[in-house]
């Protein structure tokens, strides 16, 4: 159970272009979804927290106009980085959890790695 | 700002030895802690995770961790590391109670020869 579905897992684009990932929670309603950015040797950096039906909320250093999230159901969230460039190149993971107990853990997607030329 | 700190990004054990892999954490409040695996090409799993009770928490795969708060520490262990066990090991801390945020840790290499 708790099946976090990531797609693309990668994908490369030219510089300019808007690349749009989505995170889908498969067998169960994501109250809340997640989105990272990992470089490599690097740790999970939070991105922006978003919940369903509600604007993201963007962590501090985040463009949130470089960075579209959309949480328009309960099973789907989708990234969208505008106008991308090679310095947005990097590993973007999602997670997600479930219902209001605080004690579910998060669940997390595959990964997309994405390589703007 | 919260922080968490793996002091061990790379560890090279051969089967049966004995692993402990470092968590620290700079938060002096109430924290919930993690920790997760990734094994090569899959997702983060949940390990085992900590919010209060026995600080000495035992998760899947015969993997556990302690919770010293005087240390602000969370230290993986297991008894008799196997072959599949290469992966990396992130920590993670989620402060409580109010944000379901968590801060990671840069993560541990284990590579397990067999």
């Amino acid at each position: 159970g708790a099946v976090v579905s990531q797609h693309p897992s990668w994908v490369i684009c030219k510089s300019g272009t808007s690349v749009k990932i989505e995170c889908r929670s498969l067998d169960f309603q994501a109250t809340t979804m997640f989105w990272y950015r990992q470089f490599p040797k690097q740790s999970l950096m939070l991105m922006a927290t978003s919940n369903e039906g509600s604007k993201a909320t963007y962590e501090q250093g985040v463009e949130k106009d470089k960075f579209l999230i959309n949480h328009a159901s309960l099973t789907l969230s989708t990234l969208t980085v505008t106008s991308a460039h090679p310095e947005d190149s990097s590993f973007y993971i999602c997670s997600a959890r479930t219902g209001e107990n605080y004690f579910q853990p998060q669940h997390f997607g595959d990964g997309t790695r994405l390589s703007i030329l | 700002a919260q922080s968490v700190s793996q002091h061990n990004h790379h560890v090279i054990l051969s089967e049966a030895a004995s692993l402990e892999l470092g968590c620290n954490y700079s938060y002096g409040g109430t924290v919930n802690l993690f920790w997760y695996v990734q094994y090569p090409g899959q997702h983060l799993q949940l390990l085992l995770k900590y919010f209060s009770g026995d600080p000495l928490v035992k998760g899947i795969k015969g993997f556990e961790a302690e919770f010293i708060k005087s240390k602000f520490s969370f230290n993986l262990r297991k008894p008799s590391v196997q072959w599949s066990d290469t992966a990396e090991y992130f920590c993670a801390v989620r402060v409580a109670p109010g944000t379901y945020k968590y801060i990671f840790g840069t993560g541990t290499r284990l590579k397990v020869l067999a």
